[in-house]
């Protein structure tokens, strides 16, 4: 079955790193489109990153623009997201994200159970 | 990033039904699929409807999904307690080249 399994998360001082890594396997990891949408404590969904199947076409949020560095690995189907000059408003549970296109570009068929990154001195 | 406007909170009685709505502007609902997300308590988000109006394999039929303008909601019917659950609408927008979320609605079976 399809599995999505983030890791990096942890606890980082501000103006830290961090590279989260998505470790796909169930599916043609090469044929689906991925994202990164992040969870605040408490807090609603925010889409971060993306990334096109062939990692040619990438979109970023504009609260990460010039800190996040979104990427992956197809012939390791692995997705990435580094994360760069961190805050304290970046603290959330981050989601590995796939989209199919089965059900329409933009349409996240299939999540990670997520990792957190907390931000805080 | 802008967001759509859902309501925070919406409640029912069981075998009620209720809407959530999701208000956006030309640049994301006026022009966009909408899609709406459920996310049980403790649990990652799961795709419950798309292009507007459609079900995944496995969503049932008293859960639907409209759009007119730049507007959207989705209706549940038959309310259950196992709706209980936060309910998310999204959609792409092309002035910001990125995805915008609803804040969500926390849904609560009386």
């Amino acid at each position: 079955q399809v599995q999505l399994v983030e890791s990096g998360g942890g606890l980082v001082k501000p103006g830290g790193s961090l590279r989260l890594s998505c470790a796909a396997s169930g599916f043609t990891f090469s044929d689906y489109y991925m994202s990164w949408i992040r969870q605040a404590p408490g807090k609603g969904l925010q889409w971060v990153s993306y990334i096109s199947s062939a990692g040619h076409t990438i979109f970023y949020a504009d609260s990460v623009k010039d800190r996040f560095t979104i990427s992956r690995d197809n012939a390791r189907n692995l997705l990435y997201l580094q994360m760069n000059s961190l805050r304290a408003e970046d603290t959330a549970v981050y989601y590995c994200v796939g989209d199919s296109g089965s059900y329409g570009h933009w349409a996240f068929d299939y999540w990670g159970q997520g990792t957190l990154v907390t931000v805080s001195p | 990033q802008s967001m759509l406007t859902q309501p925070p909170s919406a409640s029912g009685t069981p075998g009620q039904r209720v809407t959530i709505s999701c208000s956006g502007t030309t640049s994301n609902i006026g022009s966009n699929y909408v899609h709406w997300y459920q996310q049980l308590p403790g649990t990652a988000p799961e795709l419950l409807i798309y292009r507007d109006n459609r079900r995944p394999s496995g969503v049932p039929d008293r859960l639907s999904g409209s759009k007119s303008g730049t507007s959207a909601s989705l209706a549940i019917s038959g309310l259950r307690s196992d709706d209980e659950a936060d309910y998310y609408c999204a959609a792409w927008d092309d002035s910001l080249s990125g995805v915008v979320f609803g804040g969500g609605t926390r849904l609560t079976v009386l």
